[in-house]
């Protein structure tokens, strides 16, 4: 069957240093992958989508890598500041009615 | 700005009862779904729905019903609560033309069954 994997574990970075974000899938070809934000007691919020074909996103300050031989897209966030601490989830699509399948999410701690 | 909303952002009911929880987004969008997260377990769709009237099941739609009467609105049924039903639940709007394929998420109803 299908898998995600985002690491469960918590990441503590310091202010102004790069976190970078791993999410790994199985048992899938997903046509793109999705990253969204996670703020307590909120619902996520779309930041960045990568296609299939293309190896490296940008916006800003995020980065996002794709790569389909490993099976694996990297999020990376750079010169990081206490408010982007939150949850980062990772989304893989399409699937039938324009679905997606989440990861369960990794918590960054951007502390000053 | 694009929005959507759910009815209640927290709720508590007794095991038994029927539970409904709506959500209305105000983007015109065809697709909207219904998620509940679960520490360790992520997102997990429960039903989803690409048009007025219609509807497909999710990952786990035991327990659950839906309606959507109206393009806006799509209602989550629980029929007959259980303390297993305790969560997050959320709801998502997408539309099929967009090039993103965006979910808009409304702020969840944290659901609690005793």
């Amino acid at each position: 069957s299908q898998k995600i994997e985002q690491n469960s574990e918590a990441l503590n970075i310091q202010e102004g240093k790069t976190a970078t974000l791993t999410c790994n899938y199985t048992n899938y070809s997903p046509a793109y992958l999705q990253w969204y934000r996670q703020d307590p007691g909120r619902g996520p919020v779309f930041l960045l989508l990568i296609r299939e074909n293309e190896k490296e996103k940008r916006k800003e300050r995020l980065k996002v890598t794709f790569d389909t031989t490993l099976k694996q897209s990297l999020f990376h966030i750079t010169a990081s500041q206490p408010a982007d601490s939150a949850t980062y989830l990772c989304a893989l699509g399409p699937g039938g009615g324009n679905k997606l399948t989440f990861g369960t999410g990794t918590q960054l701690k951007v502390e000053l | 700005d694009v929005k959507v909303t759910q009815s209640s952002r927290y709720l508590v009911k007794r095991t038994g009862e029927k539970v409904f929880l709506e959500c209305v987004q105000d983007m015109d969008h065809e697709n909207m779904f219904w998620y509940r997260q679960d520490p360790g377990l992520g997102l997990r769709l429960i039903y989803f729905s690409y048009d007025v009237k219609m509807k497909e099941k999710g990952d786990i739609p035991e327990g659950y019903s839906v309606s959507r009467e109206k393009k806006e609105r799509f209602s989550l049924i629980l029929e007959s609560a259980s303390t297993n039903q305790t969560s997050m639940y959320l709801c998502a709007s997408s539309s099929p033309t967009s090039l993103t394929d965006t979910q808009y998420f409304g702020p969840g109803t944290r659901l609690t069954v005793l």
